[in-house]
């Protein structure tokens, strides 16, 4: 099983809302990852937790804010977002960091 | 700068015919290369290849490395309009977290 599950699939917030991305995978893997892919684009990764600690945020803005409640789950929360944050947010997840990453179905986000 | 090239960058082909795509990397301390198949959402991993020359195999689907001329292809032989997506080819670095991705190759399979 190298499933790996994402919620909401869809999300229309305000850019003065507060929202959360959630994603949940159960196959024992100790890192797990947040990408942000904009259309016609590759992933472009923006945060990394190896057993549940912050290993690296790539100069991602303030206003996203990834939280490891534990090591199955992973959020990334959503504050005062500019329109350009629009985009398809995937998590990844791996054994190790060293390993093959597996992702999920990604949450389209659509910031008016 | 670590760079990861793919082309060609679209393809239409029709049912049937066989493609073949290609990924070039300049990277430093490379690890391995990644293939994965991204239709509507997420990237589905198709291969990992981190040894030169052994090619892996999967039904219709084939790649393999070749780290001299620091390259892969993945082959898709008989194409079915199932296949139409974008091929994304990924180095891992042994150092860093990242995956660093080309721009892929969007193929489209006509029936």
């Amino acid at each position: 099983d190298t499933e790996v599950t994402q919620t909401p699939k869809h999300l229309v917030m305000g850019m003065t809302n507060k929202k959360s991305l959630k994603c949940e995978q159960h196959m024992g893997h100790r890192a797990m990852y947040w990408y942000k892919q904009k259309a016609k684009k590759p992933p472009e990764l923006m945060f990394v937790y190896s057993y549940e600690k912050l290993s690296i945020n790539e100069s991602v803005p303030s206003r996203f804010s990834p939280e490891c409640p534990n090591s199955s789950l992973l959020n990334l929360h959503l504050h005062a977002l500019q329109p350009e944050d629009s985009a398809l947010y995937l998590c990844a997840s791996s054994q190790a960091v060293s390993e093959t990453q597996y992702f999920g179905p990604g949450t389209r986000l659509l910031v008016l | 700068e670590d760079k990861v090239v793919q082309s060609p960058l679209s393809l239409v082909v029709h049912e049937g015919d066989t493609v073949t795509l290609n990924c070039s990397y300049e990277v430093t301390n490379f690890r391995s290369l990644l293939w994965y198949k991204q239709e509507k959402k997420a990237p589905t991993f198709l291969f990992m290849l981190t040894s030169s020359g052994i090619e892996k195999k999967s039904g219709r689907l084939s790649s393999i490395l070749d780290k001299k001329e620091l390259s892969s292809i993945l082959n898709i032989t008989a194409t079915q309009t199932g296949d139409s997506a974008i091929y994304l080819c990924a180095v891992k670095l042994n150092s860093g977290y990242a995956l660093n991705f080309g721009k892929g190759t969007s193929l489209l399979v006509t029936p």
